[in-house]
C-alpha cells in the first residue's frame, strides 16, 4: 500500500513554454501532498505543501506564479512550471500523507525536467 | 527548529560486508526519524522509520537502525550488503506532524563486487 505515482517520469520543453506534472496516490486517499525539488547530488529541498481543496503555502524563496500547484481532489496535485527557462531544469518529487498515518510521506518515483 | 547530518557522503563497501550508515539530528522536541533509499533516476522510498517505542528499529531489505536520544543519532545498518544495495540514503526528521520533513545531504552507498 500507499503508491505514488507522478506522471510524466521525465520531459523536454523549449524554454518559454509550461510544463505540467501529475502526482497520484494511488491506493489512498492523501490529505496533504508534497512538493520537492532536488539537484544533482543533492538532497530534497521542499516547495510546496498542498491540502486538498485549498491554496498551496510555498516555502521561502519559492515562487507561486511560476509554480503553480492544484490540489482538486483527494488523490490528485498537478505542478505547472510556467514559462520554463533552463534553471528550472531539475528532478520533481512529489510526497503524500496518508489520513491513516498521517506521520510519514510516501514519495512518487519522480519527474527528470529538462529545458532547453 | 531540526536539522539532520548525515556525515558520510560516500561509504564504499565490499558485497556481503557488514555497512553502518551515520545519521545525526538536532532538535528542541520530541522527533520521528525516518530513513529513505534512493535509487538512481528514481523517488524514495522508505526504509524505515521510529516514533516510539523500541529503540532498534527494522526496515525493509533486512536493514535496521537503533534510537539513541543521548547521542541524538540513528545509524542506519545492514550486516551484509548485496550488490543491489547501492544507491543514496537519506536520513530525515519529523517534528510528528508529518508536514515539515527535514533531509540530510545524503550518503552514497556503494557495493563493490
Amino acid at each position: 500500500g500507499a503508491v505514488v505515482s507522478q506522471h510524466p517520469s521525465w520531459v523536454i520543453c523549449k524554454s518559454g513554454t509550461s510544463v505540467k506534472i501529475e502526482c497520484r496516490s494511488l491506493d489512498f486517499q492523501a490529505t496533504t501532498m508534497f512538493w520537492y525539488r532536488q539537484f544533482p547530488k543533492q538532497s530534497l529541498m521542499l516547495m510546496a505543501t498542498s491540502n486538498e481543496g485549498s491554496k498551496a503555502t510555498y516555502e521561502q524563496g519559492v515562487e507561486k506564479d511560476k509554480f503553480l500547484i492544484n490540489h482538486a481532489s483527494l488523490t490528485l496535485s498537478t505542478l505547472t512550471v510556467t514559462s520554463a527557462h533552463p534553471e528550472d531544469s531539475s528532478f520533481y518529487i512529489c510526497s503524500a500523507k496518508r489520513v491513516s498515518f498521517p506521520d510519514t510521506q510516501y514519495f512518487g518515483p519522480g519527474t527528470r525536467l529538462t529545458v532547453l | 527548529a531540526q536539522s539532520v547530518t548525515q556525515l558520510d557522503s560516500q561509504v564504499p563497501v565490499f558485497e556481503e560486508a557488514p555497512v553502518e550508515l551515520r545519521c545525526n539530528y538536532s532538535s528542541s522536541v520530541s522527533v520521528y526519524l525516518f530513513w529513505y533509499v534512493q535509487y538512481p533516476n528514481q523517488g524514495l522510498q522508505l526504509l524505515l522509520k521510529y516514533l516510539s517505542g523500541s529503540t532498534l528499529v527494522k526496515g525493509i531489505n533486512g536493514f535496521e537502525a537503533e534510537f539513541n536520544k543521548s547521542q541524538t543519532s540513528f545509524h542506519l545498518r545492514k550486516p551484509s550488503v548485496h550488490i543491489s544495495d547501492t544507491a543514496e540514503y537519506f536520513c530525515a526528521v519529523s517534528d510528528g506532524s508529518g508536514n515539515q520533513f527535514y533531509f540530510g545531504t545524503g550518503t552514497s552507498l556503494t557495493v563493490i563486487p
